[in-house]
């Protein structure tokens, strides 16, 4: 089964709201993970990656926070605009090169 | 060019035709990944090749897939026989290094239609 699945399928946020997505691994030897972001028609995008060595990473409006003693990875979007609105996917790699990823989050900004 | 190219966008076929499928994967990236994307769902692994290596080719989902890397660029995946269940998103990625740390840039994806 995956090794990497979301707490949610669907996230409504209102805009300007702070967003909060999670995910759930199973795999403890994973140990660098990252976010990507997955618009309609599109391939993914880089958003932020954290190593399993580090428990906060943060980029522009974005803070990955990982907590490795209940494997949860969480993805937190300040201000959260319309061009958010997207599918978000958590994804890991442990000790093989393979990037695994979970089914996903939608997120949809309400104006 | 400056990202990871997949051709073509959109493929419809016909139900045992086969099918290929092109990356153009960024310059100076030795690792090429193939995922597939089912609608509405998360990116199932297919094959991953990595500089002049055996290619790991565990998450071909039958021996009608298989896929290629001539010069450590280029990569063609190919369907023989196309199902219907082959109708989905290919997506390639690359990566400048295979190890544990290294984003993957993905392309924006074939869309197969098996009719």
């Amino acid at each position: 089964g995956e090794s990497v699945g979301l707490h949610l399928p669907t996230l409504s946020v209102q805009e300007g709201d702070n967003s909060i997505i999670n995910c759930a691994y199973s795999n403890s030897a994973s140990d660098y993970f990252i976010w990507y972001k997955q618009e309609s028609g599109k391939g993914p995008q880089f958003i932020i990656d954290i190593r399993s060595n580090m428990d906060k990473r943060q980029g522009q409006r974005v803070t990955v926070l990982l907590n490795k003693t209940v494997k949860h990875l969480s993805l937190q979007i300040a201000a959260t605009q319309p061009g958010d609105s997207a599918v978000y996917f958590c994804a890991e790699k442990g000790s093989d090169y393979k990037l695994s990823f979970g089914a996903g989050t939608t997120v949809t900004v309400r104006a | 060019g400056a990202g990871v190219s997949q051709s073509p966008s959109n493929k419809v076929t016909e139900k045992g035709k086969d099918v290929e499928l092109r990356c153009d994967p960024i310059s100076g990236h030795t690792a090429l990944y193939w995922y597939r994307q089912s609608l509405g769902q998360g990116l199932e692994f297919l094959i991953y090749f990595q500089g002049n290596s055996a290619p790991d080719k565990s998450g071909l989902p039958s021996d009608r897939f298989s896929a290629e890397r001539t010069g450590g660029s280029v990569s063609t995946l190919t369907i023989q026989r196309t199902q219907q269940e082959d109708s989905a998103v290919y997506l390639c990625a690359s990566s400048l290094t295979s190890g544990r740390a290294g984003e993957l840039f993905f392309g924006e994806g074939s869309r197969l239609t098996v009719l």
